[in-house]
Order: structure tokens, then C-alpha cells, then sequence
């Protein structure tokens, strides 16, 4: 069965330095979303792309945050420089396809900045 | 803008129990809802996807039900096992479009023991 795929799954980073997310959609699909979740919350938003296309990306920190998806395929999302605030855990889904309305998750990335 | 809110935020119930989890958002105008589940640690896991205009779904021992106008699901689980026990998250889908963001709950922590 199709699964998203993310790297890594743990990171641990501190604070002012880089750091970056890897994931690979199902493939096919052409929508590709990145989601943050604190501890004890729903997951929200932070960016969404249609193809190699950003078509939401109102709740991303963009002095720090920034996302690309240079081929329409996999996609990266970094933040530069780490805030202790950043700490969550960042989630990947794509959808498309026949209906395409579902979403799918990847198993995530769980940053902790010291 | 869209606001999803999930009661309980968590329940504890005896093995074979019967219970329902409660979700509500304050638009009405949705595309979906979707029914996630989530294990400690772990991405999400879709268990039902409900469109605007059916009022229910069932899988298994699962049935999740849409009242848009009144701006509510529920997600009635029956006779559960230890198993079941996760964080489940409801999300609603605005727009017109199938590719829209999901606007998620806070989630319902759900405890089974044996």
C-alpha cells in the first residue's frame, strides 16, 4: 500500500540553528500539505501546494519558515533560524487521485529545539 | 474562520463500552468531515470521511454522523477494546474544492482498559 514518507523522524536542534524536513507524496498526487502540531493540539496548517505551486501558505512564519516542491514531487520544509517555540511535531499529507478529496499522513517529524 | 471544537478532551471507559465523541464547528459551509485517529508518536490515520451532503458513515465497529446545519458530528464507537485506545481528531474541509485545508479539533484522548 501507498504511504507518504517524511524524514527524519526525530530531530533534535538548538536554538538559532537550521534545520529541514523531507517528504516524498504518495505517488501521483498532486497536492501536498505540511501541517505543525503542539503537544495537546490539532494539527494546523502551514503550507499547502498544488503541483510545484503554493496555493496557501497564510499561517507560515515566512521570516523564518520556507517550503518548496521544485518538481511537483517531494518536498522540503526548513526553518532558519530554530526558535524554542518551534518544538512539535510537523506532519506531511498528500491527496489526489480518481477522488482526491482525502487526505493521507506521513508518520511525521518530531523536532525538539534546546 | 472555522473553529472545531471536540468534547470530551479525554474519556476513560471499561473494556466492551459503548461511547460517542462529540465534534463542533461554527461554519456550516464545509466540503467534508473526516474522522482521524492517532496513536501516541504517530502520523494520523483516517477512519471515516463524511461528504456535505450524506448525514452518515459507518466501518465496523465505527459510525460517524453529519448534521452540517446544526454544525455537528458524532463518532459512535461500539462495544470497544483496549485497542481503540488513541487521540481522535475530527477535521472539517471548507471551500468548494476537494483539495481544500482541513481545519482540525483539538482532539478527544480515548482510554480502554481492559
Amino acid at each position: 500500500e501507498a504511504e507518504v514518507a517524511q524524514s527524519p523522524r526525530y530531530k533534535i536542534t538548538e536554538k538559532s540553528q537550521a534545520v529541514a524536513f523531507w517528504c516524498d507524496p504518495i505517488s501521483g498526487h498532486a497536492t501536498l500539505y505540511w501541517y505543525r502540531q503542539i503537544l495537546g493540539q490539532g494539527p494546523e496548517l502551514l503550507v499547502q501546494f498544488q503541483d510545484e505551486s503554493v496555493v496557501d501558505d497564510s499561517q507560515l512564519p515566512k521570516d523564518r519558515f520556507s517550503a518548496e516542491r521544485l518538481k511537483g514531487v517531494d518536498s522540503t520544509l526548513k526553518i532558519q533560524p530554530a526558535e524554542l517555540g518551534d518544538s512539535a511535531m510537523y506532519l506531511c499529507a498528500s491527496s489526489g487521485g480518481v477522488l482526491g478529496y482525502e487526505q493521507y499522513f506521513g508518520p511525521g517529524t518530531r523536532l525538539t529545539v534546546t | 474562520k472555522q473553529e472545531v471544537t471536540q468534547i470530551p478532551a479525554a474519556l476513560s471507559v471499561p473494556e466492551g463500552e459503548n461511547l460517542v465523541l462529540n465534534c463542533s464547528f461554527t461554519d456550516s459551509a464545509i466540503y467534508n468531515l473526516q474522522w482521524f485517529r492517532q496513536d501516541p508518536g504517530k502520523g494520523l490515520t483516517s477512519l471515516l470521511l463524511i461528504q456535505s451532503s450524506q448525514r452518515e458513515q459507518t466501518s465496523g465497529r465505527l459510525n460517524a454522523s453529519l448534521d452540517k446545519s446544526s454544525g455537528r458530528s458524532t463518532l459512535y464507537i461500539a462495544a470497544s477494546q483496549p485497542g481503540d485506545s488513541a487521540t481522535y481528531l475530527c477535521a472539517v474541509r471548507v471551500g468548494g474544492t476537494s483539495y481544500g485545508k482541513l481545519t482540525f479539533g483539538q482532539g478527544t484522548i480515548l482510554t480502554v482498559h481492559p
